[in-house]
C-alpha cells in the first residue's frame, strides 16, 4: 500500500515570495492533516480535512496560510507571503475517520 | 488545554544499554497518548499507543511504555537499544482515541553508538 507522499521534499524561497506544497493522503483515507514543524519543536496541527470539508483550522494564519482539498483526496496549502519564522517542515497525514494518523515524510521549507 | 512535556531533550547511549524516554502530560478527564518516532528525513511513525486497559503498552521495535495516571506520565522504555534506535521520539496526547489532532512534546534525540 502506497504511503502519504508530498512533493516538493525539499524548498527555499526568499521572504515575501510564494509557495505551495502538495499532498497525496493514502488511498481512502477521508482524513488529512497539515502539521507544521519548527526546528527543535515537535509538530503542530495547521488545519485538518475530513473528504472536502475543513473540521479545524484554529491554528492556521489566515493572514497569510491557505489550504484546500477540493475533490476530498489530494491537498495544497499555501503560503502567501512566507516570513523567515516559517521556515520548517510542513508535515501531512491521513487516516481513516476516527483511525491511527499517517505521515508522509515532509516538506522542509527554508525563507531567506 | 492539553500540553505534553519531553524531559530530556537529547539521550545519549551505548548500544545494547537500557533506555528510557521521560514525557509528562498535563491531567485531563479522558487522556490517550502516543509515542512517535521520527528517522531522518522522514515523516513519523507510530511505536505505540495507550487508549485504555492496561497500563503497560508494548509496541514495535521492542519499545513499551506506562501509562501513570498518578503522575501524569508515559515514559517510553527500551531494554536493550541498538544503532537503528537512533531518532528522534515525539509524545503526544490527544483528548479522543484517533481521529483528532494531537499535540505533540517537543521530541527526545536518542543518539545510539558504539
Amino acid at each position: 500500500e502506497a504511503g502519504v507522499a508530498q512533493s516538493p521534499r525539499y524548498k527555499i524561497i526568499e521572504k515575501r515570495q510564494s509557495v505551495a506544497f502538495w499532498c497525496n493522503p493514502i488511498s481512502g483515507h477521508a482524513t488529512l492533516y497539515w502539521y507544521q514543524q519548527i526546528l527543535g519543536q515537535g509538530p503542530k496541527l495547521l488545519i485538518q480535512f475530513q473528504n472536502n470539508g475543513v473540521v479545524d483550522d484554529s491554528q492556521l494564519p489566515k493572514d497569510r496560510f491557505s489550504a484546500e482539498r477540493l475533490k476530498g483526496v489530494d491537498s495544497t496549502l499555501k503560503i502567501q507571503p512566507a516570513k523567515l519564522e516559517d521556515s520548517a517542515v510542513y508535515l501531512c497525514a491521513s487516516s481513516l475517520v476516527g483511525d491511527e494518523q499517517f505521515f508522509g515524510p515532509g516538506t522542509r521549507l527554508t525563507v531567506l | 488545554a492539553q500540553s505534553v512535556t519531553q524531559l530530556d531533550s537529547q539521550v545519549p547511549v551505548f548500544e545494547e544499554a537500557p533506555v528510557e524516554l521521560r514525557c509528562n502530560y498535563s491531567s485531563s478527564v479522558s487522556v490517550y497518548l502516543f509515542w512517535y518516532v521520527q528517522y531522518p528525513n522522514q515523516g513519523l511513525q507510530l511505536l505505540l499507543k495507550y487508549l485504555s486497559g492496561s497500563t503497560l503498552v508494548k509496541g514495535i521495535n521492542g519499545f513499551e511504555a506506562e501509562f501513570n495516571k498518578s503522575q501524569t506520565s508515559f515514559h517510553l522504555r527500551k531494554p536493550s537499544v541498538h544503532i537503528s534506535d537512533t531518532a528522534e521520539y515525539f509524545c503526544a496526547v490527544s483528548d479522543r482515541p484517533a481521529g483528532t489532532a494531537l499535540i505533540f512534546g517537543k521530541g527526545t534525540t536518542l543518539s545510539v553508538s558504539s
